[in-house]
């Protein structure tokens, strides 16, 4: 059980286009899913909280216009990356909670490579 | 700020050897993970320490936590190849906002 299944697994793409990430909870139903960017050989940072039907809560120093995050559905939520430029080329995971409470446990998705040109 | 460091960073190491990865954190908090990442993967959980003196084993490996320390440890039991990965401990929960803060990780290299 709890399943996160994320989608493309490797994206590369030209500077300048914008690219959308998907993350669903395939069998359970997430009121928060978070979204964090890796680069290689660092850690994972987190990037914004996103919960469901309300507006995604962004770390210090994310650009909400440039991350942009909707969570629609209690089993989904995207990222677009608007206008991505190489900077942006990163390894991005995105992770679902169980629960309403936040002392239930974060299921990881399989990342999304970005690679951009 | 929370911050969570582990150390050491890089670990080279001959199989059947014993070794132990730390992980400090800054501020009290009531939940610590541990999680492997295999290279171009995602996360795979490990373990999760909810409470002090909480001890956990799985195969060849054992976390524990010491909150009083603010110290986690994952301890690796006559280590294999099969082991090799990147390690990392995070800290969260009602006191963070649910949000986890990460350490940087250990990459871990065994050697037959």
């Amino acid at each position: 059980g709890a399943v996160v299944s994320q989608h493309p697994s490797r994206v590369i793409c030209k500077s300048g286009t914008s690219v959308k990430i998907e993350c669903r909870s395939l069998d359970f139903q997430a009121t928060t899913m978070f979204w964090y960017r890796q680069f290689p050989k660092q850690s994972l940072m987190l990037m914004a909280t996103s919960n469901e039907g309300s507006k995604a809560t962004y770390e210090q120093g994310v650009e909400k216009d440039k991350f942009l995050i909707n969570h629609a559905s209690l089993t989904l939520s995207t990222l677009t990356v608007t206008s991505a430029h190489p900077e942006d080329s990163s390894f991005y995971i995105c992770s679902a909670r169980t629960g309403l409470y936040s002392n239930q446990p974060q299921h990881f998705g399989d990342g999304t490579r970005l690679s951009i040109l | 700020e929370l911050k969570v460091e582990q150390n050491p960073l890089f670990l080279s190491m001959q199989e059947g050897k014993n070794y132990t990865i730390y992980c400090n954190y800054s501020t009290t908090s009531d939940r610590l993970y541990w999680y492997r990442q295999d290279p171009g993967k995602s996360l795979e959980s490990l373990f999760v320490l909810l409470s002090n003196g909480a001890v956990k084993q799985e195969g060849r490996l054992m976390a524990s936590l010491d909150t009083k320390a603010r110290l986690s440890t994952l301890h690796i039991t006559a280590a294999v190849h099969d082991l090799s990965a990147t390690y990392f401990c995070a800290v969260g929960g009602e006191t963070s906002g649910s949000r986890l803060t990460f350490g940087e990780g250990t990459q871990l290299t065994v050697n037959p």
